[in-house]
């Protein structure tokens, strides 16, 4: 069974600009989730998405916004961005509780100039 | 409010000696706890998790985790560790809202560096 993908793995940005993030999950997994990884704030919970539905959400910004289509795909979008942004997007999936198991994709390494 | 700390940002150790990650937690219900492991420029590795039941879980990679309660402890361990274990080292609590709806919530990590 494939893993979770993540597309683009690096992306370079400047200031101001916005960018999207996707993310395919285990085929079979509803739940998508998305962290963003930097080395002052470690790993921290942005949404969470079921069934095409926001079902939780961190405590970032307007900017940051997701969504998932039907077949369990998601993509974050971040508009506007700040050099604060610049990090290692995560995407993790599972079945139907992202409190019980997550499996991780690669991520996305986002630089903002 | 939930959290996790791992005390040790940095730990170094030999080739061949046992390890001991710590982990401490804070959450009012019964927690799901998890070990992952990161190597440089990837994603998160689940080690081992525990959801109940024997306090002892084994995961993969020989590590082994012991779940205290009494401490509110989550501790990882290796006895014998290789230089491909040279990784940094994530503790998690998955937190529950309700129904299915939760996240995890993360340690900042330790960093293992393995001297020949």
């Amino acid at each position: 069974k494939a893993g979770v993908t993540q597309t683009p793995r690096y992306l370079i940005k400047t200031r101001g600009q916005q960018v999207t993030l996707s993310c395919s999950p285990i085929s079979g997994h509803r739940s998508v989730s998305w962290y963003q990884q930097t080395p002052g704030q470690g790993l921290q919970f942005l949404f969470e998405y079921f069934s095409e539905t926001q079902r939780n959400k961190g405590n970032f910004p307007g900017r940051f916004s997701g969504r998932q289509f039907s077949n369990s795909r998601s993509e974050m979008n971040v508009s506007t961005l700040e050099l604060g942004d610049s990090a290692l997007y995560l995407c993790a999936s599972s079945i139907t509780a992202p409190y019980n198991e997550q499996f991780f994709g690669p991520g996305t390494r986002l630089t903002v100039l | 409010a939930q959290s996790v700390t791992q005390p040790d940002i940095h730990i170094t150790v030999s080739e061949g000696a046992s390890l001991e990650l710590r982990c401490n937690y804070s959450y009012g219900a019964t927690p799901y706890l998890f070990w992952y492991v990161q190597s440089p420029g990837q994603g998160l590795q689940l080690l081992l998790k525990y959801f109940s039941g024997d306090t002892l879980v084994q995961g993969i990679k020989g590590f082994e985790a012991e779940f205290k309660r009494s401490q509110s402890s989550f501790n990882l361990r290796k006895p014998s560790v290789h230089w491909s274990d040279a990784a940094e080292y994530f503790c998690a609590v998955g937190v529950r809202y309700g129904g299915s709806q939760g996240n995890l919530i993360f340690g900042k990590g330790t960093k293992l560096s393995v001297k020949p």
